[in-house]
């Protein structure tokens, strides 16, 4: 089993809907969570982090699920320019380094 | 402030060939380090370094060299280039995150070199 796992996608999604994806992972030591944003043919930058209450960023919600080991992105009034693929990212410390792991990503397209 | 710089964008080499991927930083980060991303993996550490002089391998060191000698330059080579290196190069800066090591919150990445290995 991966240690992160998330639906590639594609998601075709109207503009204007709203889109879920979720993204899980497998070691219960993971401590910290994060979104990541990647454009085609273009480096990833970070969304957002993911904090144990959740948090929203205008129309970004993103929420953890520490008992099922998942992680949640939301996107309300979804608009072109959100098309991209979306990265989740964990963090846990590894023998006294950080270790990031990547998901393989979501693809989402927004269809006018 | 240019960020984290990658160069060159695009590469061909044949089996066997050596070469150099350059990255460099002007943010004073302490931590770079390199992934490669491939279809259907994710990003995958090749080495990291934790400050000037300092190195370590990451999850798929083998056929790669880096090394540290300024806290701005962190250079990959590729010591004989193989088709399964074919893959698109990522170079990413960090300062360190409220844990003290390398935090996906404190990191940014360059634009990336495509690299193809015939």
């Amino acid at each position: 089993r991966k240690e992160v796992e998330q639906d590639p996608g594609p998601f075709n999604v109207p503009e204007g809907a709203t889109v879920a994806f979720n993204c899980t992972y497998s070691n219960s030591a993971s401590q910290s969570f994060f979104w990541y944003r990647q454009d085609c043919r273009k480096e990833p930058k970070l969304l957002m982090s993911v904090y144990s209450s959740g948090n929203e960023d205008g129309r970004f919600t993103a929420q953890l699920n520490r008992a099922s080991q998942y992680i949640s992105l939301l996107i309300r009034d979804s608009k072109l320019s959100d098309s991209a693929t979306y990265l989740c990212v964990v963090n846990k410390a590894d023998f006294g380094n950080e270790k990031l792991t990547f998901g393989t990503g979501t693809r989402l397209t927004i269809i006018p | 402030n240019a960020g984290v710089t990658q160069t060159p964008k695009f590469q061909v080499l044949k089996t066997g060939q050596s070469m150099t991927l350059q990255c460099a930083q002007d943010m004073n980060h302490e931590y770079m380090s390199w992934y490669r991303q491939d279809p259907g993996m994710g990003l995958r550490l090749i080495h990291y370094s934790v400050g000037a002089g300092i190195t370590d391998q990451g999850e798929v060191p083998n056929g790669y060299n880096v090394s540290r000698s300024t806290t701005e330059d962190f250079p990959l080579r590729l010591l004989s280039a193989a088709p399964s290196q074919t893959s698109v190069y990522f170079c990413a800066s960090s300062y360190p995150g409220l844990a003290g090591g390398i935090s996906a919150d404190t990191q940014y990445f360059g634009p990336g070199t495509r690299l193809t290995v015939l």
